[in-house]
């Protein structure tokens, strides 16, 4: 099993450009996530999905859009990238909202 | 709404043990514990399901206070590979899932 994957792993973009982080896991998991860590910060949830075709937003949501059209693959689409969104970025996937999350090794994307 | 950890940051001796805090304002019903290296993703360490419940791996343990919506993370006789920043996590409403604020705990030499 690969469990969660993510590309890319790197990213620069310039602002008011747009583009998707893929995430992508083979555990049968019905729970995904995702999240932005900034420098020295905790995790901030930006949207989940507790199953294809259901998506939720989190703490921090403007700017972002997913969509979950399979059980696999949960893509997050920045929209017009801006400086402030310039972090790393964790998609991670569960059993269950309350089972152990699988975290995938991230994408850290610098937007100019 | 987010859990609040202390201590923010801790530094240790290799040998030394350390507790972790981890409170809500809101009713807790299962908590879990991270760790996170530099440059990595967090990796889950352990899961708390029941008040009061108190669960082990290896030298690193937790404890659960649902009353007090509280759960402690105790890290004893600490290694070098204990270094990281740990997080406590738990589900906030019916979907959604939060972290803590975090703790930064590095052992030294």
């Amino acid at each position: 099993n690969a469990g969660v994957t993510q590309t890319p792993k790197f990213q620069v973009l310039k602002t008011g450009q747009s583009m998707t982080l893929q995430c992508a896991q083979d555990m049968n998991h019905e729970y995904m996530s995702w999240y932005r860590q900034d420098p020295g910060m905790g995790l901030r949830l930006i949207h989940y999905s507790v199953g294809a075709g259901i998506t939720d937003q989190g703490e921090v949501p403007n700017g972002y859009n997913v969509s979950r059209s399979t059980t696999e693959d949960f893509p997050l689409r920045l929209l017009s990238a801006a400086p402030s969104q310039t972090s790393v970025y964790f998609c991670a996937s569960s059993y269950s909202l309350r089972g152990e999350q699988f975290f995938g090794p991230g994408t850290r994307l610098t937007v100019l | 709404q987010q859990p609040v950890q202390s201590p923010q940051a801790v530094i240790l001796r290799e040998g030394e043990d350390a507790v972790i805090n981890c409170s809500s304002s809101k009713a807790l019903y299962s908590v879990h514990w991270y760790r996170q290296k530099h440059g990595e993703a967090p990796v889950f360490l352990m899961i708390l399901l029941k008040g009061g419940e108190q669960k082990g791996h290896e030298k690193i343990s937790a404890s659960f206070n649902e009353k007090k919506q509280q759960s402690s993370l105790y890290l004893t006789a600490s290694q070098l590979s204990y270094s990281g920043t740990y997080f406590c996590g738990t589900a906030a409403g019916t979907y959604k899932y939060i972290f803590g604020t975090g703790t930064r705990l590095k052992v030294l030499a």
